[in-house]
């Protein structure tokens, strides 16, 4: 069964570096999100992608964030220097069609757990 | 403003009984769709079934039932007899259809149910 696959599974970094987190969608997919998991916390909405372009983000996804999907395949999460408040589960999602966009779930990926240090 | 509500923390249940995951929502849009995902603690994000917002039938999935009442805007998971693998973190979500949107999911605080041998 295809699955979104994300890497690495955790990562540690120290505040003022910069980061990627990779998603590799699942291959028909159109639809692609970002969402962020502070632990013990709810999943929070980060950014949605179609089309090439971001086509909404939240208030979480500041100056800090960017969102690229470089090569058709991979889609990924920049941030761009590291607080100690983006310690976090990252989860990159997908979804099919645009004719499914209501009542097709979106596929996660098992995360990145990211620890600023 | 929240728009998905768990008031469950936690919940209890003895194997092989039934238990009820309370969800309720707020939205203006007359089409969305609800989700229940589990959320075991190894971290992934599980689907578990879907609502849409004109179903005229409560959806099922296995063991799992969605009890919808929408003039109560409520949207409960009903897991039947409970296995100690349910034991997890259960999360409701709401999306909006909005055009000008990506299809986000909107997440509650999640419930933790434990199922007691």
């Amino acid at each position: 069964e295809p699955e979104v696959t994300q890497t690495p599974s955790h990562q540690v970094t120290q505040m003022g570096q910069e980061v990627i987190l990779r998603c590799v969608p699942i291959s028909n997919h159109l639809y692609f999100y970002w969402y962020r998991q502070i632990l013990g916390q709810k999943v929070e909405f980060l950014v949605s992608f179609y089309n090439n372009e971001i086509s909404e983000k939240s208030e979480i996804f500041d100056d800090q964030f960017s969102v690229e999907r470089p090569d058709g395949s991979n889609f990924t999460l920049k941030i761009r220097s590291t607080k100690l408040e983006d310690s976090a589960m990252y989860f990159c999602a997908s979804k099919p069609s645009e004719q499914d966009i209501m009542n097709t779930e979106a596929f996660f990926g098992q995360g990145t757990r990211l620890t600023v240090v | 403003a929240q728009k998905i509500t768990q008031t469950q923390p936690g919940m209890f249940v003895q194997e092989k009984e039934a238990v009820t995951l309370d969800c309720t929502y707020d939205t203006s849009d007359p089409s969305y769709g609800l989700f229940w995902y589990k959320q075991p603690s190894s971290g992934e994000m599980i689907f578990l079934i879907y609502q849409g917002s004109y179903d005229q039938q409560n959806a099922t999935e296995g063991r799992y039932s969605l009890n919808f009442q929408k003039a109560r805007k409520s949207a409960n998971l009903v897991i039947s007899a409970s296995q100690l693998g349910d034991s997890a973190m259960y999360f409701c979500a709401m999306r909006e259809i909005g055009w000008n949107q990506g299809g986000k999911l909107i997440f509650g605080q999640g419930t933790e149910l434990s199922v007691k041998p």
